[in-house]
This record gives structure tokens, C-alpha cells and sequence, in this order.
């Protein structure tokens, strides 16, 4: 149980298109999903936490406007990088948590996309 | 703020050596802990969590205790495989669901 799912794994776009990123929960709903960025051999920050229905709450200096988060569904959040250039290339990373106690629980990672702008 | 601090690797054992990868946190609060793992191509699994302190995290032969004393979350294991190779990553979960990562330590067991 407690699967989640990206799509797609990778997408290489070019410089001023926009990519649309899908996580899901797959057997469960998760009315908070959260999104990470990776950069080569590094950690994981976090770019904004979603709840369902309601506006995402972004992490100082990530762009709303550049990363637009929406969460319309206990199994759905789309983040779509708008107008992306190539410092936009990373690894980013979906999550989500189960309705419980919040702070206690377990995020569930999906497997990552790949974003690759040229 | 909260932060996780973890050892720098890369850190290179042969099969059957004993692991520690040590993690070290601060917080405001009393956070929950874990541990995440993240084999090559793949993305973050949780390895182990611990609530409360002096709770011990177990799976697959890997254990950490969340020691409130020493602000520690020391991650062992007794025995590592080539199938261990990863990287880690220590966190912590502070009151509003946000995970707070560590760096990462890659383990690379030779056979």
C-alpha cells in the first residue's frame, strides 16, 4: 500500500514552453501532497506544500508564479513549471501524506521526474 | 530553524562491515524522525521512523534510537550487503508535516 506515481519520469522541453507534472496516490487519499526539488548529489528541498482544495503554500524564494501547484483531488496534484529555462532542469520530487495526525506521519514519495530544459 | 545535519560521505564499507551514518538535528519542537533511503534511479523509500524519544526505528536490519540528550539519530547495521548501496537521508518532521532533509550519505558496499 501507499503508493504514489509521477508522470512522466522525464521530459526534456525547450526554453519558454511549459511541462506539466502529475503526482498521484494510488491507493489511498492524501489530502496533503508536498513538492521537492533535487539538484545532483544533493538534498531534497521543499517547494511548496498542497492541500486539497485550498491555495499551496510556498517555501520562501520558490517562484508561485513559475510553479504552479494545483490540488484538486484527494489523489491528484499538478505542478507545471511555466515559461521554463534551463537553470529550471532538475529532479523533482512528489509526496503525500495520509490524513492523520500530520506532524507523526509518513510521507510517501513517488519515484521522481526528471526535468530537462534545453 | 530546524535543520538536520548529517556525516559526509561518501562512505565505502566491504560486505559484512558494521554501518553507522551518524545525524545530528535541531529543533524547536519535539519532531518525529526518519530515515529515507533512495536506490540508484529510484526515488525516496522510508527506511525507519522514530516519534518520540528514546523510540528505536527498526527494518531490514538497520536501526536508529532518537536520543533527545544528545539531539541524535544515529542510523546501524551489523552487517552490510552490496544490495545496502544507496543514499541516505536523515530528517525530521516538525509540527506542520514538513520534512527538514539532511544532506544525504552515500553508502557503498564492495563485495
Amino acid at each position: 500500500g501507499a503508493v504514489v506515481s509521477q508522470h512522466p519520469s522525464r521530459v526534456i522541453c525547450k526554453s519558454g514552453t511549459s511541462v506539466k507534472i502529475e503526482c498521484r496516490s494510488l491507493d489511498f487519499q492524501a489530502t496533503t501532497m508536498f513538492w521537492y526539488r533535487q539538484f545532483p548529489k544533493q538534498s531534497l528541498m521543499l517547494m511548496a506544500t498542497s492541500n486539497e482544495g485550498s491555495k499551496a503554500t510556498y517555501e520562501q524564494g520558490v517562484e508561485k508564479d513559475k510553479f504552479l501547484i494545483n490540488h484538486a483531488s484527494l489523489t491528484l496534484s499538478t505542478l507545471t513549471v511555466t515559461s521554463a529555462h534551463p537553470e529550471d532542469s532538475s529532479f523533482y520530487i512528489c509526496s503525500a501524506s495520509t490524513p492523520r495526525v500530520v506532524s507523526t506521519d509518513t510521507q510517501y514519495f513517488g519515484p521522481g521526474t526528471r526535468l530537462t530544459v534545453l | 530553524g530546524d535543520s538536520v545535519t548529517q556525516m559526509e560521505g561518501p562512505v565505502t564499507l566491504s560486505e559484512e562491515a558494521f554501518l553507522t551514518i551518524n545525524c545530528t538535528y535541531t529543533a524547536t519542537g519535539y519532531p518525529s524522525l526518519f530515515w529515507y533511503v533512495q536506490y540508484p534511479g529510484e526515488g525516496l523509500q522510508l527506511l525507519l521512523k522514530a516519534t518520540k524519544a528514546d523510540d528505536k526505528g527498526s527494518n531490514k536490519g538497520f536501526e536508529a534510537t532518537y536520543r533527545k540528550e544528545t539531539t541524535s539519530f544515529h542510523l546501524e547495521k551489523g552487517s552490510v550487503q552490496v544490495s545496502d548501496s544507496a543514499v541516505y537521508f536523515c530528517a525530521l518532521s516538525d509540527n506542520t508535516g514538513k520534512l527538514i532533509f539532511g544532506q544525504g550519505t552515500t553508502l557503498q558496499v564492495k563485495p
